[in-house]
Order: structure tokens, then sequence, then C-alpha cells
């Protein structure tokens, strides 16, 4: 196992278009986080899914995104209708229940144009 | 709502010196935990330290150690015998006890460290 995995690495995309992006945890980890950096500020949480489920939200979750983990393995982030300020590091984590460390992934760079 | 505190947006040390980085932190909570993580450019968040707010020892990892002063809600990490490989941004986080939900981190907004030879 070699840590959790992001995919893709770097995403540049015009305004408006959708985008998605992958995050596959650790393998026996059952909590996995979605946060997003801004250059130069610290991450910033969006979503949590324990198992399958997504059990937290944050306000910063716009209605145009959208997190799912479909079997409680990988899961995806999409963005629909990109806007110039959705421009950051998209980061993925994952911890086993009862654990309080978080590992992370590598991030994925999105660029808006 | 918690929130953490890094006033050092810019730190620097000469390599075998030793340095520390400032972290406060707000919480109405007794029980929680406290981390410090490195960010080198391009490279993933890793964890180096973490606290639990019921110890009452400081944490030590080989040349990290951290000075929790719960009262006072500060967490400061000491880095001794600095390497050019310490170079990175630094980040301070809290998260909520385990059982609780809410778990995830809160970090601060970092304090970027050089080392120089």
């Amino acid at each position: 196992d070699t840590g959790v995995s992001q995919d893709p690495r770097h995403k540049i995309t015009k305004r408006g278009q959708n985008v998605t992006f992958r995050c596959d945890p650790i393998s026996e980890h059952n909590r996995l986080y979605w946060y997003r950096q801004t250059l130069g500020q610290g991450p910033e949480f969006l979503t949590y899914f324990q198992n399958e489920a997504q059990l937290e939200k944050s306000r910063l979750l716009s209605d145009r995104f959208s997190a799912e983990r479909p079997k409680g393995s990988f899961s995806t982030l999409e963005i629909q209708r990109t806007e110039q300020g959705d421009s950051a590091m998209y980061l993925c984590a994952s911890s086993l229940q009862g654990n309080a460390e978080a590992f992370f992934g590598q991030g994925t760079r999105l660029t808006v144009v | 709502a918690q929130t953490v505190t890094q006033s050092q947006p810019e730190m620097s040390v000469q390599e075998a010196e030793t340095v520390t980085l400032s972290c406060t932190y707000d919480t109405s909570e007794s029980d929680y935990y406290l981390f410090w993580y490195k960010q080198p450019p391009s490279r993933q968040m890793i964890l180096v330290i973490r606290q639990e707010a019921y110890k009452q020892q400081n944490a030590t990892e080989n040349r990290f150690s951290v000075n929790f002063q719960k009262a006072a809600k500060s967490f400061s990490l000491k880095i001794s015998d600095s390497q050019l490989g310490d170079a990175a941004m630094y980040f301070c986080a809290y998260r909520t006890p385990l059982n609780q939900a809410g778990t995830a981190l809160i970090f601060g907004k970092g304090t970027t460290l050089s080392v120089s030879s």
C-alpha cells in the first residue's frame, strides 16, 4: 500500500466546465475527508465520509460541489460549472475510525481559466 | 467554533540550530487532539507530531518536540538540530475527540520555515 492516492495531480479547465477528481484512500481506512487549500492558506474542510455515508459537509461545499464514495472505498469530488474562485489544491485524507491520525494524498491542483 | 492561529507567516533558521514555531487555538472542549503537519513544496502533507489534550506530558518525536500549555491554549513546535530537509510549510491543526461528530481537522494558516546552510 502506497498511501492516499489522488488523480489527476493537475487539472486546467475553462470556466463553466465540470471537473471530477478521484481519491483512493489507504485500503483499510474507513474515513475519508476532502479539503481545499488556496495559496498561502491552511487546508479548509469540505466534506467527510465514514464508509459510504457522507456524514458532514462544510458550508464551503456549495451546490455546485458533490462528493461520493459509492462502495466505501474510493471517492470522487465533482465541481460543476467551475468558477475562477474554485482554483485551489484539493486534498484528500483518510483515517481509521478510532484513530486520530489522518494521512493525506498529494492533492489535485485545479486551475480555472 | 474552534479556531487555530499561527502568528508567524515565515521563520528562518540555520542548519543545526533550534527554531520554535508558535500556535494558539481556541476551544471550549476539554478533550481534543493537536497536530503539527509538514508540507514540503509540491509534496504531500505529513504528520510531524501529535498531542492528546488529556496528556500532560509534552510529545516528542526525535528532533521534534512540543510545548503544550493547555490553560494558555498554546501548542508550539520546537525543531532541534535543524536540517535542510526541514524546510517546508508547517501547519498546526486541531480536531475534536474521536467519539464526537465533526472529526475534521481545523488548520492554522501555516508558517513557512526556511533553513540556510
